[in-house]
C-alpha cells in the first residue's frame, strides 16, 4: 500500500516567519511531487511541482526533495495570514495515480 | 483560459435518488480524475479516464457508482440509490497526459448532500 504521511498539525507560525511543511512517502520508485494547497471550503490549487532532487524555488515558496530520505518539504517565507490553508503533498509514481497525503493546516497568526 | 469546470456547484438530494455529477476539463486534457473528499478528510481517488476509456476504476467505493467520459472531454459521475454515507464533495481534475509527469487541475467540485 502506497503511502503519503504529513502531520495534519496546525501548525502555527507569526507573520513574516517561514513554515515549514513536510512529507514522506513509502513508495520508493515515486517520479513527481506536488504541493497543494486548500484553504477552507475550496478545491486543491496547485502551487509547487518538483521532480529531481534538491531545491525548487517560486517566489516566496521552495520545495525540496530529498529521494534517498523519501522526503519532500514546502517551506514558505515571509508567511502571511492568506498563507493560512491545508497543504497536500501529492506523490506519483510511473502510473497515472497522484496519492495525496491528509494534508498539514497551516495557520498564520498576524 | 478556462479551468476545469464542475456543475452543480450543489446538490441536496433525498436519500434513495440518484444524481449526475458534470465535469468539464481544460481543453485538451487528455487524463480526467475523479476524487472524493468528506468533511475534514482527504481526497480519495475514485476513478481515472485516459480519453473515453477507465483503465482503473478500481476506487468507485460501490457499484451503485459510475462514470462515463465522451468526446475525451465531459465526464459524469452517476450515484444510484444515494445514501447518506455518500455526502462529501466530489472533485474532478484533469491533466495533459495521465502517465507522464503531469500537474492536475481540480475543478471546484460538487458539494452533495444526501438527507
Amino acid at each position: 500500500q502506497k503511502e503519503v504521511e504529513q502531520n495534519s498539525g496546525p501548525l502555527s507560525v507569526p507573520e513574516g516567519a517561514i513554515a515549514s511543511l513536510n512529507c514522506t512517502y513509502s513508495d520508493r520508485v515515486s517520479q513527481s511531487f506536488f504541493w497543494y494547497r486548500q484553504y477552507s471550503g475550496k478545491s486543491p490549487e496547485l502551487i509547487m511541482s518538483i521532480y529531481s532532487n534538491g531545491d525548487k524555488e517560486d517566489g516566496r515558496f521552495t520545495a525540496q526533495l530529498n529521494k534517498a530520505s523519501q522526503y519532500v518539504s514546502l517551506l514558505i517565507r515571509d508567511s502571511q495570514p492568506s498563507d493560512s490553508a491545508t497543504y497536500l503533498c501529492a506523490v506519483k509514481d510511473s502510473s497515472y495515480k497522484l496519492i495525496f497525503g491528509s494534508g498539514t493546516r497551516l495557520l498564520v497568526r498576524p | 483560459g478556462a479551468g476545469v469546470s464542475q456543475s452543480p456547484s450543489n446538490k441536496v438530494t433525498e436519500k434513495g435518488k440518484d444524481v449526475e455529477l458534470r465535469c468539464d476539463p481544460i481543453s485538451g486534457h487528455t487524463a480526467l480524475y475523479w476524487y472524493r473528499q468528506r468533511l475534514g478528510q482527504g481526497l480519495e481517488f475514485l476513478i481515472y479516464f485516459q480519453g473515453n476509456s477507465a483503465p482503473d476504476k478500481s476506487g468507485l467505493p460501490s457499484d451503485r457508482f459510475s462514470a462515463e467520459r465522451t468526446g475525451e472531454s465531459v465526464s459524469t459521475l452517476t450515484i444510484q440509490r444515494t445514501q447518506q454515507e455518500d455526502s462529501a464533495v466530489y472533485l474532478c481534475a484533469s491533466s495533459w497526459s495521465g502517465t507522464e509527469a503531469m500537474e492536475q487541475f481540480f475543478g471546484p467540485g460538487t458539494r452533495l448532500t444526501v438527507l
